[in-house]
């Protein structure tokens, strides 16, 4: 069985905190990475899609690292703003599994207090 | 259209009531997937399409869960004599093809209660 983990479960910040959370998964027969932000009441957004070891991807104030090796992924937000309250999910895409079939953690539940 | 659409976007249903639920994909996205979400659970995987073709309905939890795609555009999953387990959030994802660099797009869900 293939699981995927994210630490914490939720997690608490004051504006301007800047702020990470762990996704791990298999180390083996890795194929993708993906990062999604889920707030209340929307639609799941993709953050990044991650292929390659090593790989750092940054769009604005986020920035996500990969450990293919290890079997982990780091999501970073810098300077937290009240509207980064959400969900945020990562599901690992397995190397020879079904396309579209994204195994995904149970999230991090972010709060952002002005 | 803009985004995905699904609809309803809540559901209650009796236990042992049929329902079906829509969803209306990116115009021109050829991969269609289901996902179930049980409280306190991340997304799971129920069954793909690429056009009209369903590739993989390994995810569906039984035999009373049925999708379909008939022209290749929008999609249907019904689910026959509903039990208090399915009560969910069913998440229809959509994407130009299934190996996308940009991750997929979702719709908002549809939030199924049964009573």
């Amino acid at each position: 069985i293939l699981n995927v983990e994210q630490s914490p479960q939720s997690l608490h910040v004051q504006e301007g905190d800047s702020t990470n959370f762990t996704c791990s998964f298999p180390s083996s027969n890795f194929y993708a990475l993906h990062w999604y932000r889920w707030e209340t009441a929307k639609s799941p957004e993709a953050l990044f899609v991650m292929t390659l070891n090593g790989d750092e991807k940054k769009k604005g104030r986020i920035s996500a690292t990969l450990n293919t090796k290890e079997g982990y992924s780091y999501l970073y937000i810098k300077g937290s703003q009240p509207e980064d309250s959400a969900t945020y999910l990562c599901a690992f895409v397995n190397y020879g599994g079904s396309q579209g079939n994204l195994i995904f953690g149970k999230g991090t539940k972010l709060s952002v207090k002005p | 259209g803009a985004g995905v659409s699904q609809s309803p976007r809540y559901k209650v249903a009796k236990r042992g009531q049929d329902v079906a639920l829509r969803c209306d994909p990116i115009s021109g996205h050829v991969s269609l997937f289901w996902y179930q979400q049980a409280l306190g659970q991340g997304p799971e995987f129920l069954t793909y399409f690429q056009n009209e073709a369903q590739l993989d309905k390994s995810g569906l939890p039984s035999d009373r869960f049925f999708a379909e795609r008939p022209e290749g555009s929008v999609s249907t999953l019904k689910i026959q004599r509903t039990q208090q387990e399915d009560s969910a959030v069913y998440l229809c994802a959509s994407s130009l093809d299934s190996n996308s660099d940009y991750g997929y797009t979702f719709g908002s869900g549809t939030r199924l209660t049964v009573v």
